[in-house]
């Protein structure tokens, strides 16, 4: 039972290239997010979805989109990467309860 | 967003309780969560309690929540070296579905 996949684990960018983080869950939940870890910051929520095809922005949205075409799958762009986004990613998936979110391990990147 | 506060630090000694306060603001919330997280890990979830109880037991972990105060405290009993670690309290509010409204983190550091 894999859970919640984030590939990759580490990532370093030069400032204002693109890339994908991707995030991929095995339970069959409808509801997804992603949240950035920043130090002495907790976590905040960049972008949300609630079913394929629907997506919602967070509070810190600027400078990532996101799509959900499967229930699968929720991948995360970063289309022009600045050092504000050196951060740790993780995403998250619910059942339809909402009672429990399982997060992933983690995409660690560094933006020079 | 809502805020949800808890201290930056707390220090005890092995075998000592620890507790580590939460406030959060949303009074719409429906779960509260203790998250672990070790360096360099992921979020582990400790225990969750759903709004219209007082108290969650688990072995070692005690939740206590007053919803008039809006206070969220977990008691760790018998403390070990292993339990250093951040502690993030949590809020599912009402607002963005299932997002999460993480406070920033208490660190936890046992002492022998």
């Amino acid at each position: 039972n894999a859970g919640v996949t984030q590939t990759p684990k580490f990532q370093v960018l030069k400032t204002g290239q693109s890339m994908t983080l991707q995030c991929a869950q095995d339970m069959n939940h409808e509801y997804m997010s992603w949240y950035r870890q920043d130090p002495g910051m907790g976590l905040r929520l960049i972008h949300y979805s609630v079913g394929a095809g629907i997506t919602d922005q967070g509070e810190v949205p600027n400078g990532y989109n996101v799509s959900r075409s499967t229930t699968e799958d929720f991948p995360l762009r970063l289309l022009s990467a600045a050092p504000s986004q050196t951060s740790v990613y993780f995403c998250a998936s619910s059942g339809d309860k909402g009672d429990i979110q399982y997060f992933g391990a983690g995409t660690r990147l560094s933006v020079l | 967003g809502e805020d949800v506060e808890q201290s930056l630090f707390l220090s005890v000694r092995e075998g000592d309780s620890s507790v580590i306060n939460c406030t959060y603001t949303d009074s719409s919330s429906t779960y509260l969560y203790w998250y672990k997280q070790e360096p360099g890990a992921g979020l582990q979830l400790l225990t969750y309690i759903f709004s219209n109880m007082d108290m969650k037991q688990d072995q070692r972990l005690t939740v206590l929540l007053n919803k008039k105060d809006k206070h969220l405290s977990l008691r760790i009993a018998d403390t070990q070296t292993g339990d250093s670690a951040i502690y993030f309290c949590a809020e599912r509010g009402s607002n963005s579905g299932y997002a999460l409204n993480f406070g920033k983190g208490t660190s936890l550091l046992v002492t022998p």
